[in-house]
């Protein structure tokens, strides 16, 4: 069974820091990796989306990369600011169904 | 298309009532799937649809829990007899027919749900 894990459950940063949120899953047959923002009480908007074959996306002032032989992925943000305050969602698409398993997430604070 | 859309957006019931969810895909989307998400968790999956067929069903979906997808257009997720248990976000996605893992998902917003 896939599990996927992020570690730690929340993280208070200062404005204009660079930081990494870290993603692992325990089965390495993934056809991708798909990382979303969740606003509270809100749904979920796809951030990045890295297909099993690829090692790293970028899109604006985020980065995500993927080590499938190792079960793991980062989101890089660069010069955060408050408005990237949120929960990070990692899931990892599997199966005949290509279903997503997601992590817990971890809710960022960016301090002004 | 703007994207998929949930209704409604927010659902206060009391324990016992029936509720029902409606869930509309990108047009060109043939794959549908209903995510549960409760307060500081990831979603979790409940069933999915390709075109009209139902092709897999979590076992957190109990008896009381039924989805069905007419014509394989649009969506609905209906629970009876609603428990407190059942307070819970209930997020839609659907994705194109594609190589596996070339393309994502994409949510709605979703439906609140507090059964009182």
């Amino acid at each position: 069974k896939q599990e996927v894990t992020q570690i730690p459950a929340a993280l208070s940063v200062p404005e204009g820091e660079n930081l990494v949120l870290n993603c692992s899953f325990t089965d390495s047959a993934i056809y991708n990796l798909q990382w979303f923002r969740q606003d509270p009480g809100k749904g979920l908007t796809s951030l990045l989306l890295i297909q099993s074959s690829q090692r790293e996306q970028t899109s604006g002032r985020l980065n995500a990369s993927l080590d499938k032989s190792s079960g793991r992925s980062t989101l890089y943000i660069a010069a955060s600011q408050p408005g990237d305050s949120a929960t990070y969602l990692c899931a990892v698409l599997t199966g005949a169904n290509s279903k997503l398993t997601f992590g817990k997430g971890i809710t960022l604070s960016v301090r002004p | 298309d703007t994207g998929v859309s949930q209704n409604p957006r927010h659902k206060i019931t009391k324990r016992g009532q029936n509720v029902t969810f409606r869930c509309d895909p990108i047009s060109e989307h043939n794959r549908l799937y209903w995510y549960r998400q409760t307060l500081g968790q990831g979603p979790e999956f409940l069933t999915y649809f390709q075109n009209e067929a139902q092709l897999e069903k979590s076992r957190l979906l109990s008896d009381r829990f039924s989805a069905e997808r007419p014509k394989g257009s649009f969506s609905t997720l209906e629970i009876q007899r609603t428990e407190q248990g059942d307070s819970a976000m209930y997020l839609c996605a659907s994705s194109p027919p594609s190589v596996r893992g070339k393309y994502g998902y994409t949510f709605g917003s979703g439906t609140r749900l507090t059964v009182v």
